[in-house]
């Protein structure tokens, strides 16, 4: 499984767009490119997944080089209530029915949001 | 809020302990994941059950181990506990060969 690279900690403003970088040179091309946020004493919860160029939901944009070596989470007019752990994870989908797909987190990127 | 639910929510034991901790996954969700995070730490995945059975385990020795039900719920037991065990323990439920996980609030396991 991949390794991942993420800034240990942000901060930005409310309001403002928020863009934090991964980096898996070792992606292999079977990966797939996938975030969570996590908040203080919750469980991680899913943002976005993505495989390659630009995935878009609700919540945040998905960047992704023609290399995939890097990705970019980019979060849209933030509020303090996105204060939290976001989580980088790159990984194989494509497992089957065997049901053997497994995360391997890192220490995440520590976003402050301030008024 | 996703469906998975963890029990208890925090829990002390002492070392040489032993202790289950209990998880019921989302709703049609038939593989469930268990996570030990340490306090300032991501994740580390512990093991996976797929229809009852262990599919995948993470860099944990054997005295952690399983179960998963045929209602797809599953137990995280760890036996002769020690103090670097403590850690909030996380459930996560998905579907077989999806990667998108739905984590449970966890429990806060503290070992004196």
């Amino acid at each position: 499984l991949a390794k991942t690279t993420q800034p240990i900690s942000m901060d930005s403003y409310e309001g403002q767009e928020v863009n934090i970088t991964c980096s898996h040179n070792n992606i292999a091309t079977n990966d797939y490119i996938t975030w969570y946020q996590q908040f203080p004493s919750q469980g991680p919860r899913f943002i976005i997944q993505g495989y390659k160029t630009k995935v878009t939901n609700e919540v945040a944009s998905l960047f992704i080089p023609a290399d995939r070596k890097s990705s970019t989470l980019s979060l849209p007019r933030v509020s303090l209530s996105d204060t939290a752990v976001y989580y980088c994870l790159v990984g194989d989908i494509n497992s089957g029915t065997s049901g053997t797909y497994k995360y391997i987190f890192g220490t995440g990127t520590r976003l402050k949001v301030l008024a | 809020e996703t469906g998975v639910t963890q029990s208890p929510t925090h829990l002390i034991k002492t070392r040489g302990q032993q202790v289950t901790l209990r998880c019921s996954s989302q709703s049609g969700h038939n593989t469930v994941s268990w996570y030990q995070q340490a306090l300032g730490q991501g994740p580390q995945f512990i093991f996976q059950y797929y229809r009852e059975e262990e599919n995948g385990r993470g860099n944990f020795p054997p005295r952690f181990s399983g179960l998963q039900f045929p209602n797809y719920s599953s137990e995280l037991n760890v036996n002769a506990l020690e103090l670097d065990d403590s850690a909030l323990y996380l459930c996560a439920s998905s579907l077989a060969g999806r990667s998108e996980q739905y984590f449970g609030p966890g429990t806060r396991l503290t070992v004196t």
